[in-house]
């Protein structure tokens, strides 16, 4: 596996319910960020991890909302109470360590909430 | 706080034309820029970056990239377009710090036609 891939693809779920997505970063990259798209407008970042340890979050990662990444490899982000508002493309990115930032990404996952 | 502005939404072209997509950005330090294009239902893939150098990088597909610090701006261009092209091509800056978010511009979609 030479790429980002993210589980699942598309999540369709009712208003009120959890949801849990899965992102697989490239074999040996230390970084992994998660990315939030919705319908005309571009990725809007939400966190950040180095390893297992989550260094940045945005304000836009309100309390339904936690990610994690324990072995510092796959990542997960969970969503509780999903509102219609959380409808989007949820993206993961990774990066290695180095001097610039260029970040990977996956396919997405999108979110439709009822 | 970084921002980017894509002045065009939408850039519909012939094939073959030449095109050129619209990017600037307004940072208090010094960034790094990228240019991506996603295809319908995938994920962000790295068209060109610069870091430092020469201000004029050329990427993958033809595009190239010219960086102007005066003017604030990281304009993409193509000579000639191919239907290929069709997609959603985002500028974002990323500040000079290991790990450092990317913040994208709302993005262009590029339509060629035939």
């Amino acid at each position: 596996d030479t790429g980002v891939s993210q589980d699942p693809r598309h999540k369709i779920t009712k208003r009120g319910q959890n949801v849990t997505f899965r992102c697989d970063p490239i074999s040996e990259h230390n970084r992994l960020y998660w990315y939030r798209q919705t319908l005309g407008q571009g990725p809007e970042f939400l966190t950040y991890f180095q390893n297992e340890a989550q260094l940045e979050k945005s304000r836009l990662l309100s309390d339904r909302f936690s990610a994690e990444r324990p072995k510092g490899s796959f990542s997960t982000l969970e969503i509780q109470r999903t509102e219609q508002g959380d409808s989007a493309m949820y993206l993961c990115a990774s990066s290695d360590r180095g001097y610039y930032n260029e970040q990977f990404f996956g396919p997405g996952t999108r979110l439709t909430v009822l | 706080a970084q921002s980017v502005t894509q002045l065009d939404s939408q850039v519909p072209v012939f094939e073959e034309a030449p095109v050129e997509l619209r990017c600037n950005y307004s940072s208090s330090v010094s960034v790094y820029l990228f240019w991506y294009v996603q295809y319908p239902n995938q994920g962000l893939q790295l068209l060109l970056k610069y870091l430092s150098g020469s201000t004029l990088v050329k990427g993958i597909n033809g595009f190239e990239a010219e960086f102007n610090k005066s003017q604030t701006s990281f304009h993409l261009r193509k000579p000639s377009v191919h239907i290929s092209d069709t997609a959603e091509y985002f500028c974002a800056v990323s500040v000079k710090t290991s790990g450092s978010r990317l913040t994208f511009g709302e993005g262009t979609q590029l339509t060629v036609n035939p």
